[in-house]
């Protein structure tokens, strides 16, 4: 494997169940990041890890709950969550915070 | 706050015909300017990064330039594969900032 990978690249869930999602980087990188992309909107920066601590919660509602347990690995914990945040939830990694960042290629995620 | 304005929203182009993209933004303090190209149902892939007015970067047809107030990316002979949308981004002493894309087709 190669770059960052995101499983599982489709979901579908009630709005009483629990899911997560995976990231993986292999470039050694020392940040991750979660984005949300919703249709005709910027993509929103969730929440940042630099060496597995969490530096940036950018008001996201506590349904979303993530986890890094180290530099190459990053989760995203959804529970109870609301049909609006059916979106593409994209992981990315960087060097350091500064530096431009890689992409997975996404979750999409459907709430019913 | 930062922010970051990309137009037109949308661009159709023939093949051949050059045009460019514009980003322009105000940030405290630039640390880096991004450009990325996103297709339908995949992450966004990184082009460029400029640091300073007056910096320039080619990659095939697309030339990115930089002044103090916006950043454009040319495209030079476009062909159908450069049908996409394409994102700014801007990093000032806080988040990475993006626009809102322009999403570009290229006809044949």
């Amino acid at each position: 494997e190669t770059g960052v990978t995101q499983t599982p690249r489709h979901l579908v869930m009630g709005m009483t169940n629990k899911k997560s999602l995976k990231c993986e980087q292999h470039l050694g990188h020392n940040a991750m990041y979660w984005y949300k992309q919703s249709a005709k909107k910027p993509l929103e920066l969730m929440f940042v890890y630099n060496f597995k601590e969490q530096t940036e919660n950018n008001s996201v509602p506590s349904r979303f709950s993530p986890e890094c347990p180290n530099s190459s690995h990053l989760f995203l914990h959804l529970h109870t969550l609301q049909p609006e945040d059916s979106a593409l939830y994209l992981c990315a990694s960087s060097q350091d915070l500064p530096h431009e960042q890689f992409f997975g290629p996404g979750t999409r995620l459907t709430v019913l | 706050e930062d922010q970051v304005t990309q137009s037109p929203e949308a661009l159709r182009l023939q093949e051949g015909e050059s045009s460019s993209l514009n980003c322009s933004y105000t940030v405290s303090g630039l640390r880096g300017l991004f450009w990325y190209r996103q297709d339908p149902g995949k992450g966004p892939e990184f082009l460029f990064t400029l640091y300073s007015a007056g910096e320039e970067k080619e990659k095939e047809r697309l030339k990115a330039t930089l002044t103090k107030k916006e950043s454009f990316l040319h495209i030079t002979a476009p062909k159908p594969e450069d049908s996409a949308t394409y994102l700014c981004a801007v990093r000032g002493y806080g988040k990475l900032t993006f626009g809102q894309g322009t999403i570009l087709t290229v006809h044949p």
